[in-house]
């Protein structure tokens, strides 16, 4: 079984600073390892995905994160944050035998303040 | 990517009612979708996975009966809240597998809100 851990509830922060939204991860087997954001009362909309190859993945919106295998960690980045990109985060875990569920952490709340 | 679309997007009932969620992939075949819920300011949580043809596999502490899903088709599945009550009240997501690796495609959403 896997488990993902988000350590953060919410993140305050100044339009045009840089954020780092931190995401852990348990499993015993191999996973997948997903980004996904959502609005207020909208569906998910997918960031980045991290299924092999390079460790840092780039996605939408500027964002990247980087996949730390030691550290069983998949941090979220953007450089410049923008007032548009508040809105819930959530890290996500998939094994890797297809048809599977997503297991989520519990969201970041990603407050932009201008 | 597969694009997924939920109807209705909010629904509000009186408890006591049986209230229908569609979830329906428009462009991809999809013989696998799983069904979320997600309470105000927490996380998505799996329900249950819905496959073609076959009975839909329960979450541990998910009613079957209560809950009802029908994946009737390659394109349609459908999740029926039976005998809603308040506290069914919530935020339902469905996801489909749309074809690229592992990825995961989701609905809009369905607000219930369960007076």
């Amino acid at each position: 079984a896997q488990s993902v851990t988000q350590l953060d509830s919410q993140v305050p922060v100044f339009e045009e600073a840089p954020v780092e939204l931190r995401c852990n991860y348990s499993s015993s087997v191999s996973v997948y390892l997903f980004w996904y954001v959502q609005y207020p009362n909208q569906g998910l909309q997918l960031l980045l995905k991290y299924l092999s190859g390079s460790t840092l993945v780039k996605g939408i919106n500027g964002f990247e994160a980087e996949f730390n295998k030691s550290q069983t960690s998949f941090h979220l980045r953007k450089p410049s944050v923008h007032i548009s990109d508040t809105a819930e985060y959530f890290c996500a875990a998939m094994t890797q035998s297809g048809n599977t569920p997503l297991v989520f952490g519990k969201g970041t709340r990603l407050s932009v303040i201008a | 990517g597969a694009v997924v679309s939920q109807h209705p997007s909010r629904v509000i009932c009186k408890s006591g009612t049986s209230v229908k969620i569609e979830c329906r992939s428009l462009d991809f075949q999809a013989t696998t979708m799983f069904w979320y819920r997600q309470f105000p300011k927490q996380s998505l949580m799996l329900m249950a996975t819905s496959n073609e043809g076959s009975k839909a596999t329960y979450e541990q502490g998910v009613e079957k009966d209560k809950f009802l899903i029908n994946h009737a088709s390659l394109t349609l599945s459908t999740l029926t809240v039976t005998s809603a009550h308040p506290e069914d009240s919530s935020f339902y997501i469905c996801s489909l597998e749309g074809g690229v690796a592992d990825t995961q495609y989701f609905g809009p959403g369905t607000r219930l809100t369960v007076l």
